[in-house]
C-alpha cells in the first residue's frame, strides 16, 4: 500500500494556464511534508516544508498547502522554465527522519 | 558556496566489481543519506547516518555498504552482491535527523554491464 500518492502522473499546461498537483498521504503521524523539484538527470531541489494542516508556503509562482490527508502544489501562470518533475515526501512519526517519497508529477509547460 | 558534491557524475563498471560513490558536504549537517532512484519509482532509502561513526540500514540496504568517518563525508559502496545495481544514486544531508528538509547532491548515474 502506497503511503504517498501523487497525481496526476503527468500534466501538460500551456504557458499561463494555472493548475494544481496533488499529494495524498497515509501516515500515522505527520512530522513534515516536503516538496521538491527535479530536473532531468539532476538531484531534487528543495522547495517547501509544511508541518501542520492549514499551513501554506509560497515562492514565486508556486504555493503549497496542507490538509490532514493531502497537500497541493498550486502553480499560477506557469512558464516553460517551470517544466520539471515535482516530488512530494512525508516524514512519518513512526519512522523519524526517514522520508517516504511519491513517484512524482511530471509537469510540461508549453509556450 | 555550501552544498553537496557527488562524484563522478557517470560511472561504468563490469558485473562482479565493487564500486564506491563519493558524497561530500560542506553544510555542517549532522545527518546524511543515500537514496536510489529508478524510472517510475519514488526515491528509496539505502542507508542513513545521524552522526559521525554511526549509520543505519534503510529500506533497501542489501548489497550496499557505507562508512561515516568524517562529518562531511558519507561514501557508498555498491558491492557485487547487489543484484540490480544500475540506477541513479542520490546523496542528501539535513541539519539534523528528524523534522528537517534534506538537501540533495547532483547524483551519480551508475551503469553495470
Amino acid at each position: 500500500e502506497d503511503q504517498v500518492t501523487q497525481s496526476p502522473e503527468a500534466l501538460r499546461l500551456q504557458e499561463g494556464e494555472s493548475s494544481s498537483l496533488n499529494c495524498s498521504y497515509t501516515v500515522s503521524g505527520l512530522r513534515g511534508l516536503f516538496w521538491y523539484r527535479q530536473d532531468p538527470g539532476k538531484g531534487p531541489e528543495f522547495l517547501f516544508t509544511l508541518y501542520s494542516a492549514g499551513e501554506e508556503k509560497e515562492k514565486e509562482r508556486l504555493k503549497a498547502t496542507l490538509t490532514k490527508k493531502e497537500s497541493f502544489l498550486h502553480i499560477t501562470a506557469p512558464k516553460p522554465e517551470d517544466s520539471a518533475t515535482y516530488l512530494c515526501a512525508v516524514e512519518d512519526g513512526g519512522s523519524q527522519g526517514n522520508l517516504i517519497f511519491g513517484k512524482g508529477t511530471k509537469l510540461s509547460v508549453k509556450p | 558556496d555550501g552544498g553537496i558534491t557527488q562524484s563522478p557524475k557517470y560511472l561504468f563498471r563490469k558485473e562482479g566489481q565493487n564500486v564506491t560513490l563519493s558524497c561530500e558536504q560542506n553544510l555542517n549537517h549532522d545527518a546524511m543519506y543515500w537514496y536510489r532512484q529508478d524510472p517510475g519509482q519514488g526515491l528509496r532509502l539505502i542507508y542513513y547516518s545521524q552522526i559521525v561513526n554511526d549509520f543505519q540500514k534503510g529500506d533497501i540496504a542489501e548489497g550496499y555498504s557505507v562508512s561515516r568517518e568524517k562529518k562531511e563525508s558519507f561514501p557508498l559502496t555498491v558491492t557485487s552482491a547487489q543484484k540490480n545495481p544500475t540506477a541513479f544514486y542520490l546523496c542528501a544531508s539535513s541539519i539534523d535527523f528528524s523534522g528537517y528538509e534534506q538537501y540533495f547532491g547532483p547524483g551519480t548515474r551508475l551503469t553495470v554491464t
